[in-house]
């Protein structure tokens, strides 16, 4: 079982369409990371969020933090081509603690 | 600065051969990290170390070993490959401020 569950694992969508990600989970997290990794290479950082109802953006990019911190969000406004790739989230049990709980991720293919 | 590298990019195993995957980060990092990557499954910890000298097990650490000799390199070492070892492993660094800093990735393959 997955201790952060993401929705959807896929998503196709047309250009200009608008998107929310979800990452859902029962226990409550210190802080939550959002990542994206194009085909070939590493996850790359978007945001971390680590207040309650935190609201943070990023361009197009909208994350947000539960109240109670167990589940975010990512909603991205007109989606374009070059956003397609595979986003995860994870999350930090512990304060100050640098160990990661990855989601497995949704693959998102944005079509021109 | 090169951030973290990992080496080699490909790789494949006969069964019950042992190989040795490189990875350096040139960001002075304390907290080093190994993971592997599955189809639908995320990422899954399998060593960390919070300091040259220190290491401990993560989710999924059997069938590997890890040492930390200096700041700079974490090689994950494995000893007897098997079929369920056929992954892609990520070595990763810890900032400061929890963030983690990726390599390109290894595809390890297992016949």
């Amino acid at each position: 079982t997955q201790l952060l569950e993401q929705s959807p694992q896929f998503l196709s969508i047309q250009e200009g369409e608008n998107l929310t990600v979800y990452c859902n989970s029962s226990s409550v997290f210190s802080s939550l990371q959002w990542y994206r990794q194009e085909p070939g290479e590493g996850p790359v950082l978007l945001v971390t969020v680590v207040t309650g109802g935190e609201v943070k953006k990023l361009k197009r990019l909208t994350f947000q933090f539960g109240d109670a911190r167990k589940d975010s969000s990512l909603h991205i406004t007109a989606a374009q081509p070059g956003d397609t790739g595979l986003y995860l989230c994870a999350g930090s049990m512990i304060q100050g603690a640098q160990k990661l709980v990855f989601g497995q991720g949704t693959r998102l293919t944005i079509n021109p | 600065n090169a951030g973290v590298t990992q080496t080699p990019k490909f790789r494949i195993l006969k069964i019950g051969q042992s190989m040795t995957l490189q990875c350096t980060q040139d960001m002075n990092h304390n907290y080093m990290y190994w993971y592997r990557q599955d189809p639908g499954m995320g990422l899954k910890l399998i060593y960390y170390s919070v300091g040259a000298g220190i290491t401990d097990k993560g989710e999924v650490p059997n069938g590997y070993n890890v040492s930390r000799s200096t700041t700079e390199d974490f090689p994950l070492r494995l000893e007897l490959a098997a079929p369920s070892q056929t992954s892609v492993y990520f070595c990763a660094s810890g900032g400061a401020y929890n963030e983690q800093f990726f390599g390109p990735g290894t595809r390890l393959t297992v016949l």
